[in-house]
């Protein structure tokens, strides 16, 4: 099972620059998460969704913008990035919102 | 909104001995408390989780504690070995009307050999 699966993982954009992440996750869950994670200031949730077409924002939503058209794919998308940006960017899902949540492995934005 | 104090942030123990990793949460809603273990490089992974009409849950040489009363709850790792060296978090979930996830801030251990 590949889970949950982040791409790319890695990515340098320069400031103004717009870019999507792709998560996809193949256990039919329908909750899915968009987490940014900062040193000292853990993961803090971004957006997310409770089903196909649905999305609804977290506690950092501003700069960002997210579409879950198919219930297993989550995009997340910067359509004019910053340097405040540059983070750790994760995406999970739940089968519930009170299950284990599933991690993908990350992927490193730099905004420069 | 819910928030999640998360104690130790670093925390260093001699290979064998225990570790305890402390959370409190403010919102009475939160129902839900996992905690997960994110090594070098890698997305968190669940290791162990409570939910409120429990007291104590522990599996092998993990246990988590939750006092409702004074909403807080507790990572305990005993006989601690070096593959337990992770950054480690606490989360209080709202499954209810306001649906919230709230994580702490992380605990750096270190196991040293």
């Amino acid at each position: 099972n590949a889970g949950v699966t982040q791409t790319p993982k890695f990515r340098v954009l320069k400031t103004g620059q717009s870019m999507t992440l792709l998560c996809a996750q193949d256990m039919n869950h329908e909750y899915m998460y968009w987490y940014r994670q900062d040193p000292g200031m853990g993961l803090r949730l971004i957006h997310y969704s409770v089903g196909e077409g649905t999305t609804a924002k977290g506690e950092v939503p501003d700069g960002y913008n997210v579409s879950r058209l198919k219930k297993q794919n989550f995009l997340l998308g910067l359509e004019s990035a910053a340097p405040s940006q540059t983070s750790v960017y994760f995406c999970a899902s739940t089968r519930d919102l009170n299950t284990e949540a599933f991690f993908g492995q990350g992927t490193r934005l730099t905004v420069v | 909104g819910e928030n999640v104090e998360q104690h130790p942030s670093t925390l260093s123990v001699q290979e064998g001995d225990s570790a305890v990793i402390k959370c409190t949460y403010s919102d009475s809603a939160s129902n839900y408390f996992p905690w997960y273990k994110q090594e070098l490089g890698k997305g968190p992974q669940l290791i162990i989780d409570i939910r409120s009409n429990v007291g104590e849950k522990k599996d092998q040489r993990i246990a988590v504690t939750l006092n409702k009363t004074a909403k807080h709850f507790s990572l305990h790792i005993t006989e601690t070995q070096p593959e337990d060296s992770a950054v480690y978090f606490c989360a209080a979930i709202d499954s209810g009307g306001y649906q919230k996830v709230t994580f702490g801030t992380g605990t750096k251990l270190q196991v040293i050999p």
